[in-house]
């Protein structure tokens, strides 16, 4: 089975710092995917990140970056330049790379961010 | 485009109730998943649909049931409901045969059970 775990309940950081979210996950699984998800309110869930499991390079959105270290089965978030809008739920996922898109939660990171 | 569309936005039952909840996946996506999330937690995975049949299915009782109609639309039914039932209902679209294509949520259905 397949586990997603956040050992960070909640997390603060100052407005234009940077902050890293921590994610690890446990699978057999060669092939898949792991994605960072803000839930902020308004509960809609947004994907923030995507990291193919068979690229070693770490992927980069903007201000959003992810350190994967796939031996580990470490997922970590890192947001630069936090901005207020980045105040929400932070959920680690995966995904088993098939065409049957189930996707595994972990239990999430509050993070706020303070003026 | 519109994405993924879910209703109604807020619903309060009675316990041992039955419930309906509908989504609409984004355009041309033809596969439905239904997820449960609890205050605090993360979603947890119910079922999913693609060509109108339930594809798989994660840890829930038989109470919860859905539907897939030709149209790709879903219904998410949970029958005699429990207070551990509350819950925001997510529904993600996404397109079948992609392997780790991105997955679009819809904003979600809060059900109370008072």
């Amino acid at each position: 089975a397949q586990t997603v775990t956040q050992s960070q309940p909640e997390m603060s950081v100052q407005e234009a710092e940077t902050v890293t979210l921590s994610c690890t996950y446990d699978t057999s699984e060669s092939n898949y995917y792991l994605f960072w998800y803000k839930q902020p309110p308004s509960r809609q869930m947004i994907l923030v990140i995507r990291q193919e499991a068979y690229k070693q390079q770490n992927a980069t959105e903007n201000r959003f970056s992810v350190n994967f270290q796939k031996a580990a089965k470490s997922f970590s978030l890192k947001i630069s330049d936090s901005q207020l809008g980045d105040t929400a739920m932070y959920f680690c996922a995966f995904m088993i790379g098939t065409s049957y898109d189930k996707v595994i939660f972990g239990p999430g990171t509050s993070l706020s961010v303070i003026p | 485009d519109a994405g993924v569309t879910q209703s109604p936005t807020h619903l309060i039952k009675t316990r041992g109730q039955q419930v309906t909840l509908r989504c609409s996946p984004k355009s041309g996506h033809d596969t439905v998943s239904w997820y449960q999330q609890a205050l605090g937690q993360g979603p947890q995975f119910i079922f999913q649909y693609y060509e109108e049949e339930e594809r798989q299915r994660g840890n829930f009782p038989d109470r919860f049931s859905g539907h897939q109609f030709p149209n790709y639309s879903s219904e998410l039914n949970v029958n005699a409901l429990l207070l551990g039932d509350s819950a925001l209902y997510l529904c993600a679209s996404s397109l079948a045969g992609i392997s780790g294509n991105t997955i679009y949520f819809g904003e979600g259905s809060w059900l109370t059970v008072v």
